[in-house]
């Protein structure tokens, strides 16, 4: 079964910081690998992903993450941090069964931003 | 658009009471899923449809029924509520891609069973 790794469940940076989230996969295949975020009392929204092609993935907000298949690794980087950035970030991986995609979640890492 | 959208935001139930979590999208989607989304756990997946009356189990079905007679709604079922059900739901619809989903999320349903 497939699983995702998001090690770090609470991370604090200073504002203008760089980040960097990681998220390790697990499974057989190259499956499709996504970065969601979500603001407090609100859903997610979808930050990237990864289908095919570059490895070097841009999304919105300025952030971007790089997809590294020797490591299983696929994690979101920021160069640097605003104060609204401060959110939950979730790490998801698609699997394609029985023709249909179904997306296992990583538990999450709580991002901190301080002045 | 409204996107995807969700009712109840908030609802209290008693232990035994049932009651059905709505949601709603405008954006054509043939997949839809739900999901629960509780502390240190992520988001799992309770059910999903892949249109119109085809539905699915997800990772934790248990003590939920899902049911898909039009492309816009589809609503979860409570049957017996029960503490354990506590929990944040969120509906998501995506269009499909060469086989590739992006999610979009409503903005979620707080549930408190006491």
């Amino acid at each position: 079964a497939q699983s995702v790794t998001q090690p770090d469940i609470h991370i604090t940076v200073s504002e203008g910081a760089s980040l960097e989230l990681r998220c390790n996969y697990s499974y057989g295949a190259t499956p499709y690998l996504f970065w969601y975020v979500q603001s407090p009392g609100q859903g997610l929204q979808l930050l990237l992903k990864y289908f095919s092609g570059d490895t070097l993935v841009q999304g919105i907000k300025g952030f971007e993450a790089e997809f590294k298949r020797s490591q299983s690794s696929f994690n979101l980087r920021k160069p640097s941090v605003h104060w609204s950035d401060a959110a939950e970030y979730f790490c998801a991986v698609g699997l394609i069964s029985g023709g249909y995609q179904k997306v296992t979640f990583g538990i999450g890492t709580k991002l901190q931003v301080i002045p | 658009n409204a996107g995807v959208t969700q009712t109840p935001k908030f609802q209290v139930l008693k232990t035994g009471q049932s009651m059905t979590l709505q949601c709603a999208q405008d954006m054509n989607h043939e997949y839809m899923s739900w999901y629960r989304q509780d502390p240190g756990m992520g988001l799992r997946l309770i059910h999903y449809s892949v249109g119109a009356g085809i539905t699915d189990q997800g990772e934790v079905p248990n003590g939920y029924n899902v049911s898909r007679s039009t492309t816009e709604d589809f609503p979860l079922r409570l049957l017996s509520a029960a503490p354990s059900q506590t929990s944040v739901y969120f509906c998501a619809s995506s269009y499909e891609l060469a086989g590739r989903e992006t999610q979009y999320f409503g903005p979620g349903t707080r549930l408190l069973v006491l």
